[in-house]
């Protein structure tokens, strides 16, 4: 069955970086995009972007450019989503989704909830 | 881009339909049928129940139905339980090849 499971929570300093991990297990790694979405305290999902588990590639919207880095390894089927220099307002919960084809999430992670102090 | 426009909030009796719109534009909703939908119970990941406008994952009830309409996509759940009350997310790819989501609506069932 295919499970997407994430690192813990982290609690960050504002100006730091935060490296979330998402390991898949369950299906072909390198053959699904994964996709990042996080979701602040009692606020709608928001896209942080996708990357292909086979070549690396990435691609995410304008606001997260420059800030969000998107990595693999696949010798561990893992994906990482670093995010630097953090705000308050980069406080929510962390997932990552697998592209089931589509540009849909067919499965979730447990999600992270990093939080951000001054 | 600007997130899809959803309904805060739509309440049911049990066994009743209620309908849930998500509103975008040219550059997404009315020119992609990249449209999803998911659930998301308190404290939980989303749940997929919906995508390519109409189509339901497999193990998702089919009392689950989605449509289009220009511009608007619904969902549509019919003969509402206790336990299909949660948050509502539509989502959409758009032409800059990037994902947009829906401001979310809140499902009451009364």
């Amino acid at each position: 069955q295919v499970q997407l499971v994430q690192s813990g929570a982290e609690v960050k300093k504002s100006g730091a970086s935060v490296k979330v991990s998402c390991k898949a297990s369950g299906y072909t790694f390198t053959t699904y995009y994964m996709h990042w979405v996080r979701q602040a305290p009692g606020q709608g999902l928001e896209w942080m972007g996708i990357i292909n588990p086979s070549d690396g590639s990435t691609g995410n919207p304008q606001k997260f450019q420059g800030r969000v880095t998107m990595t693999r390894d696949t010798s561990t089927s893992t994906v990482y989503m670093e995010l630097s220099s953090l705000r308050s307002e980069d406080t929510a919960v962390y997932y990552c989704a697998r592209e089931g084809g589509r540009w849909q999430g067919d499965y979730w992670g447990q999600g992270t909830l990093v939080t951000v102090s001054s | 881009q600007s997130a899809l426009t959803q309904p805060a909030s739509v309440s049911g009796s049990p066994g009743q339909s209620i309908t849930i719109s998500c509103t975008g534009t040219s550059s997404d909703v009315a020119t992609y049928n990249y449209v999803s939908w998911y659930q998301q119970h308190p404290g939980k990941a989303p749940k997929l129940m919906i995508y390519d406008v109409t189509n339901r994952p497999s193990g998702v009830s089919n009392r689950f139905s989605g449509s289009k309409s220009g511009n608007t996509a619904s969902l549509t759940i019919s003969g509402l339980q206790a336990e299909d009350e949660a948050d509502y997310y539509c989502s959409s790819y758009t032409s800059s090849t990037t994902l947009v989501f829906g401001t979310g609506t809140k499902v009451t069932v009364l």
